[in-house]
């Protein structure tokens, strides 16, 4: 079946900018997480979302992030005001939204901020 | 403060050699602990994963060892071969709420023919 996708596969953009990313999870899956990968690092968790209670935000690194989820599924990141420092691979994962249940992540949205 | 501690960052065996890699974590609340491979331009992808109710856990060639008094879990890949080259992360999650995974840096793994 069909895994998660994301788009763009690669963004370039200019600082200052505003950029959106998407997820479409694998269809079913209640539980949406975003995580960024800067280089050389681990995953950072950014926010998550499960069915139609409150996201998680606790891990946007600032105002100028934000995220939504439509309907339950395709989910949008929306960066305003991009800055260099937030150029990084931003991954989206599902779930089935169990108790621990595996994690299957996209293959990324490669985001370079000039 | 970095929550799960991984080392070492880059690693290079032989084929049919060992691989092993080594996590520490500080939070005692977390009670789920997956292994994740990555390869270049992918996203990860679940390796193995297990809980603080075993000792250690074995999947084929992968096996998990975890250490709950040290707070340490590490992987071990028996028979390394090349197409086990990728980036290698340990994580943890608590049970309830998010769930969210906290990722160690990762680790670099290549074996060579």
């Amino acid at each position: 079946g069909a895994g998660v996708s994301q788009s763009p596969s690669n963004k370039v953009t200019e600082k200052g900018k505003d950029v959106e990313l998407r997820c479409d999870p694998i269809s079913g899956h209640t539980a949406l997480y975003w995580y960024r990968q800067s280089l050389g690092q681990g995953l950072e968790f950014l926010i998550y979302f499960q069915g139609n209670s409150a996201p998680d935000k606790s891990g946007l690194p600032s105002d100028r992030f934000s995220a939504e989820r439509t309907g339950g599924s395709v989910s949008t990141l929306t960066i305003q005001r991009t800055q260099q420092e937030d150029s990084a691979v931003y991954l989206c994962a599902s779930s089935g939204g169990g108790i621990q249940e595996t994690q299957y992540f996209g293959p990324g949205t490669r985001l370079l901020v000039l | 403060q970095q929550q799960v501690k991984q080392s070492p960052q880059s690693l290079i065996v032989q084929k049919g050699g060992i691989s092993i890699i080594n996590c520490a974590y500080e939070n005692t609340a977390f009670d789920y602990f997956p292994w994740y491979q990555q390869f270049p331009g992918k996203g990860p992808a679940l390796l193995i994963a297990i809980r603080p109710d075993v000792s250690e856990k074995k999947e084929g060639r992968f096996t998990i060892s975890f250490n709950k008094s040290a707070k340490q879990f590490s992987l071990h890949i028996m028979d390394s071969q090349p197409g086990d080259s990728a980036t290698y992360f340990c994580a943890a999650s608590t049970q309830g709420g998010s769930e969210k995974l906290v990722f160690g840096k990762g680790t670099k793994l290549t074996v060579n023919p």
